[in-house]
């Protein structure tokens, strides 16, 4: 049974910073790893996909990352905003019959002070 | 573009009466869809999906149940809600064919009281 851990569980750091944001899963034979944004009260904003024949993708400020072998995936958020302020959850894509799901993380909730 | 609409958005229920909550896609066919539910202070659970219309498949026993009349629509439904029922529920979708990422819609927040 796939399982996600994320750390921290919560993390509080300084406008500008860098920062990395951690997610392991136990079982390697996954489709994709799938980083999520999600404010206070609302649904999920998908950030970044990797496939699992992948090693990372980029958009804009955001970089992650993916590991199989180790089952590791990283975001890295560059010059952080306070507007980068949310939970980040992560997500491993695995198989169901005939179709796909998500396994989910339990988020790092994350507070960029001005 | 592709998108996905759940209502309602907020709701407040006694215990034991019925729950309908609903999502529809827009701009696609023939998608995945899923329910998630997200109880507090746990993770995102995934309580059904459906790879077409009639076809319902369950996560986890529950006392919810899940129907997909038409091809972009999925009713996430109870006849008598519990206390245990109280969450943030999530309906999403995924493209069957092509593209591995799954798109979430604003979710709906039941109490049930």
């Amino acid at each position: 049974k796939q399982e996600v851990t994320q750390i921290p569980a919560a993390l509080s750091v300084p406008e500008g910073e860098n920062l990395v944001l951690n997610c392991s899963f136990t079982d390697s034979a996954i489709y994709n790893l799938q980083w999520f944004r999600q404010d206070p009260g609302k649904g999920l904003t998908s950030l970044l996909l990797i496939q699992s024949s992948q090693r990372e993708q980029t958009s804009g400020r955001l970089n992650a990352s993916l590991d199989k072998s180790s089952g590791r995936s990283t975001l890295y958020i560059a010059a952080s905003q306070p507007g980068d302020s949310a939970t980040y959850l992560c997500a491993a894509g695995v198989a169901i019959q005939g179709a796909q799901k998500l396994v989910f993380g339990q988020g790092t909730r994350l507070t960029i002070n001005p | 573009s592709q998108t996905i609409h759940q209502w309602p958005a907020t709701l407040v229920q006694p215990v034991g009466s019925p729950l309908s909550l609903e999502c529809t896609v827009e701009g696609t066919s023939n998608p995945n869809l899923y329910w998630y539910r997200q109880a507090a202070g746990r993770g995102l659970q995934l309580l059904f999906y459906s790879v077409g219309i009639g076809q319902i498949s369950s996560e986890v026993p529950q006392n919810l149940s899940a129907s997909r009349p038409q091809d972009r629509q999925f009713i996430l439904s109870s006849k008598k809600l519990l206390l245990s029922d109280s969450g943030f529920y999530l309906c999403a979708w995924r493209r069957r064919y092509s593209g591995n990422t799954i798109y979430f819609g604003e979710g709906s927040w039941l109490t049930v009281v």
